[in-house]
């Protein structure tokens, strides 16, 4: 295990719900980010946050809203998605700074129906 | 930005050949060149990694290859096993403060037995 650990693994749900994923690293890193892995396209950073502080904001719809209430915690809230957000949604952690050494959690794989 | 580009989308080979992956880059200020491993059910894990100021770097079946002048690094995988098929990421970054990893589209390698 890389030490990232992600909330639900799975998650099904209509366009009119609103959900959240969770993310939480044990690696003592200041970092997080959010990924979108979606089938034959490269991975998508989403957001960047380093020291709870919201680094970058990738042209993300408003339906997507990060929370990052510690360095070890970083959620995704959901609401009134759209069948093409369907995806892998991925978490990782680095210490800031270092750019790279990214480690990832399992992702939650998303359905919207 | 950084474009990372990567080849073959997909590589099949037999139990102990090598495979090798190709990846380039488009910013020459780029310093930082992980691979990650994806098994199915499972998030990118890197497997070894290569910064600006060495041409070459080696952990025991794999090894990472980098020259700058041409913009390219590959990945090499000796005596390939079974367990080695996976989907393969290159990504580039100048390792700076937090500039983020640019991902190619990955290499689905299957190793035949």
């Amino acid at each position: 295990e890389t030490g990232v650990t992600q909330t639900p693994r799975h998650l099904v749900m209509g366009m009119t719900n609103k959900k959240s994923l969770k993310c939480e690293q044990h690696l003592g890193h200041n970092a997080m980010y959010w990924y979108k892995q979606s089938a034959k396209k490269p991975l998508e950073l989403m957001f960047v946050y380093n020291f709870k502080e919201q680094t970058e904001n990738n042209s993300v719809p408003s339906r997507f809203s990060p929370e990052c209430p510690n360095s070890s915690h970083l959620f995704l809230h959901l609401h009134t998605l759209q069948p093409e957000d369907s995806a892998l949604y991925l978490c990782a952690s680095s210490h800031p700074g270092q750019g790279g050494e990214q480690y990832f959690g399992p992702g939650t794989r998303l359905t919207v129906t | 930005g950084e474009n990372v580009e990567q080849h073959p989308s997909t590589l099949s080979v037999q139990e102990g050949d090598s495979a090798v992956i190709k990846c380039t880059y488009s910013d020459s200020a780029s310093n930082y060149f992980p691979w990650y491993k994806q098994e199915l059910g499972k998030g990118p894990q890197l497997i070894i990694d290569i910064r600006s100021n060495v041409g070459e770097k080696k952990d025991q079946r794999i090894a990472v290859t980098l020259n700058k002048t041409a913009k390219h690094f590959s990945l090499h995988i000796t005596e390939t096993q079974p367990e080695d098929s996976a989907v393969y990421f290159c990504a580039a970054t100048l390792n700076s403060g937090n500039t983020p990893l640019v991902f190619g589209k990955g290499t689905r390698l299957s190793v035949i037995a």
